[in-house]
């Protein structure tokens, strides 16, 4: 099992320019998110996708667009690349419900100057 | 809304000292209490979890007991080692479904 991967590990974009971060999960989870990471503000939810079909928004969704493609794969899209956008961002899957625990991919740090 | 406060860091502690790292959280309802640990370039992966009041979570010779009366979840360690070093996140799932909410995490470093 790889549990949960993500592509690109690094990307560095200028402002602007647009791109997708993909990610893909092998425990059959119902549930995906993205989080972004930045430093002394720990992690923020951007959106998720509780199953199959349906995404919501978190806590800081502007600039961001997401496509739950099928149950495996989640993909965070930034339209036109912001230097506010230059972060460390983490997807994660679980079941669905409380005292599921999330698995967390290894995270795309993303540069944009 | 649903949240999570833990202790700043960063935290440094010598070998074998013992560890506590604060978490509380807000009382809405009684929601699943997690600790994560994140080291350096990696994922966020779990330590340890309760689900209900009074349960204590344990791992790796850590561990947390669920507070009701005290809306907290601290997580302590007898003696630390310096593989211990890493940040962590105390985690409460919102309510319903809506997903794990974060503290803002506390960096530990241990120093032989």
């Amino acid at each position: 099992n790889a549990g949960v991967t993500q592509t690109p590990k690094f990307q560095v974009l200028k402002t602007g320019q647009s791109m997708t971060l993909q990610c893909a999960q092998d425990m059959n989870h119902n549930s995906m998110y993205w989080y972004r990471q930045d430093p002394g503000m720990g992690l923020r939810l951007i959106y998720y996708s509780a199953s199959e079909g349906t995404t919501d928004k978190g806590e800081v969704p502007n600039g961001y667009n997401v496509s739950r493609l099928n149950k495996r794969e989640f993909s965070l899209r930034l339209e036109s690349a912001a230097p506010s956008q230059t972060s460390v961002y983490f997807c994660a899957s679980s079941e669905m419900g409380q005292g599921y625990e999330q698995y967390f991919g290894p995270g795309t740090r993303l540069t944009v100057t | 809304g649903d949240s999570v406060t833990q202790m700043e860091g960063p935290v440094t502690l010598s070998e074998e000292a013992f560890l506590t790292i604060n978490c509380t959280y807000t009382a809405t309802g009684y929601p699943s209490l997690f600790w994560y640990v994140q080291y350096p370039g990696e994922g966020l992966q779990l330590l340890l979890k309760a689900t209900k009041a009074d349960d204590k979570g344990s791992n790796k010779g850590f561990e947390a007991t669920y507070r009701k009366e005290t809306t907290s979840f601290h997580l302590e360690k007898g003696s630390v080692q310096v593989s211990d070093s890493a940040v962590y996140f105390c985690a409460r799932f919102g309510r319903g479904n809506t997903p794990l909410v974060f503290g803002k995490g506390t960096r530990l470093s241990v120093i032989a």
